[in-house]
């Protein structure tokens, strides 16, 4: 199937500095990308929906100005957690969309997630 | 909203025994089901689906059965092997026209012990 990319796989910063995650679909192009939070032992929580040139879409409760989203290319898509703090501590995931003709019907495929560890 | 609720973990079996996960959803219409799963330090991948009512998805031995009536999408295994352990987690799509978006279950850590 087709790979979705992320990077870095696990990042420690102090509080207060920006990180940066990116997301990648390596053999595919992608109009969406989705990027998930996912808690310990918890379900996978919709942060927003990312679509190549223009802005994303924020679920209810996810602040815009923290988690910066840029989708600058069919292959990429880039989380910026601003001001990290130790709450934002976890385990992010993206996920892409195959471009297909029925929007219903495009699989999604999942990066490996990246471990954010906010000191 | 939508939403999924799945048989809560862990869930620990021996080799070769049989295995259910249970899922059920709550949403509007007929939306697409799916189970993912998770092997350890991997992303999530789809082990399979289904489209619409009475489908049954199958895939490396699991099959699962979209149950309308009882809004349901059991998972189950007549033989699980230790490879099989990984968290899962069924997921619902709906069917807002442009959505897209996924709606999973907590998820069930499954070990299986040789």
């Amino acid at each position: 199937g087709a790979v979705v990319s992320q990077h870095p796989s696990r990042v420690i910063c102090k509080s207060g500095t920006s990180v940066k995650i990116e997301c990648r679909s390596l053999d595919f192009q992608a109009t969406t990308m989705f990027w998930y939070r996912q808690f310990p032992k918890k379900s996978l929580m919709l942060m927003a929906t990312s679509n190549e040139g223009s802005k994303a879409t924020y679920e209810q409760g996810v602040e815009k100005d923290k988690f910066l989203i840029n989708h600058a290319s069919l292959t990429l898509s880039t989380l910026t957690v601003t001001s990290a703090h130790p709450e934002d501590s976890s385990f992010y995931i993206c996920s892409a969309r195959v471009l297909a003709g029925d929007l219903n019907t495009g699989e999604l495929f999942f990066g490996e997630g990246s471990r954010l560890t906010v000191l | 909203g939508d939403s999924v609720t799945q048989m809560e973990g862990p869930v620990t079996l021996s080799e070769e025994a049989f295995l259910t996960i249970n899922c059920t959803y709550t949403a509007t219409g007929y939306p697409s089901l799916f189970w993912y799963v998770q092997y350890p330090g991997e992303g999530l991948q789809l082990l399979l689906k289904a489209t619409k009512a009475d489908d049954k998805g199958s895939n490396k031995g699991f099959e699962a059965t979209y149950r309308k009536e009882t809004t349901s999408f059991h998972l189950e295994k007549g033989s699980v092997q230790v490879s099989d352990s990984a968290v899962y987690f069924c997921a619902l799509r709906g069917i807002i026209q442009g959505a897209q978006k996924l709606v999973f279950g907590q998820g069930t850590r499954l070990t299986i012990n040789p």
